[in-house]
């Protein structure tokens, strides 16, 4: 079955650290997306890339940091900038590029990272 | 800028009562609609989507949606609910926002539905 598989699940950071949270589909979509939840907050969109090779930053892309070298991966950097990453991580994909409004996103599983 | 308001952050209905959960935004001249769905410690499911044409919306799992422009409304129905519908449910936009003509989505806070035995 064709997905998004995030990894890991549960992830904890100690203060100073970056992490690397990692994204992969097998849908063959090109346009893929990052975006933080926090409780009460929605969704917040950290990056997007609609092709390889090429990435956007979103509303809130202060201390976090991209790369999309294959069309299956996307993983998300969270530097040491960034003051407050306790939150979930959500990586979507969607068979439209950001220029197509009308597709719907495919979500992964989501990973929680919490600093200790 | 486009906002999306889901007034209700939580609603308790009992099994197999109706529900409404209510969704809101702004104006805008080219938008695209849809609902997600998040169990616990979950991604988004789509539940069903408007992009234009009737404005009743089928989705999955006994969902439908009626956009109505008047109002600036997305409201998701379900006429009996269940146990299983016990989730956090979100509203989101999608709107053209740059001159380069990508599209964006904006999220509602979420309104979590619980469902009572």
């Amino acid at each position: 079955d064709g997905g998004i598989t995030q990894s890991p699940k549960y992830l904890f950071r100690k203060e100073g650290q970056n992490v690397t949270l990692s994204c992969e589909q097998n849908l063959n979509h090109d346009a893929m997306y990052w975006y933080r939840q926090d409780p009460g907050q929605g969704l917040r969109l950290i990056y997007y890339s609609q092709i390889v090779n090429d990435f956007q930053k979103g509303d809130i892309a202060e201390g976090y940091s991209v790369s999309r070298e294959k069309k299956e991966s996307f993983p998300l950097t969270v530097t040491s900038a960034q003051k407050n990453p306790t939150a979930f991580y959500l990586c979507a994909s969607s068979i439209g590029a950001p220029t197509q409004g009308m597709y719907g996103y495919t979500f992964g599983s989501g990973t929680r990272l919490t600093v200790v | 800028a486009q906002s999306v308001t889901q007034l209700d952050s939580q609603v308790p209905v009992f099994e197999e009562a109706p529900v409404e959960l209510r969704c809101n935004y702004s104006s805008s001249v080219s938008v695209y609609l849809f609902w997600y769905v998040q169990y616990p410690n979950q991604g988004l499911q789509l539940l069903l989507k408007y992009l234009s044409g009737s404005t009743l919306v089928k989705g999955i799992n006994g969902f439908e949606a009626e956009f109505n422009k008047s109002q600036t409304s997305f409201h998701l129905r379900k006429p009996s609910v269940h146990i299983s519908d016990t989730a956090e449910y979100f509203c989101a936009v999608s709107d053209l926002f740059s001159a380069s003509g990508t599209y964006k989505y904006i999220f509602g806070t979420g309104t979590r539905l619980k469902v009572l035995a």
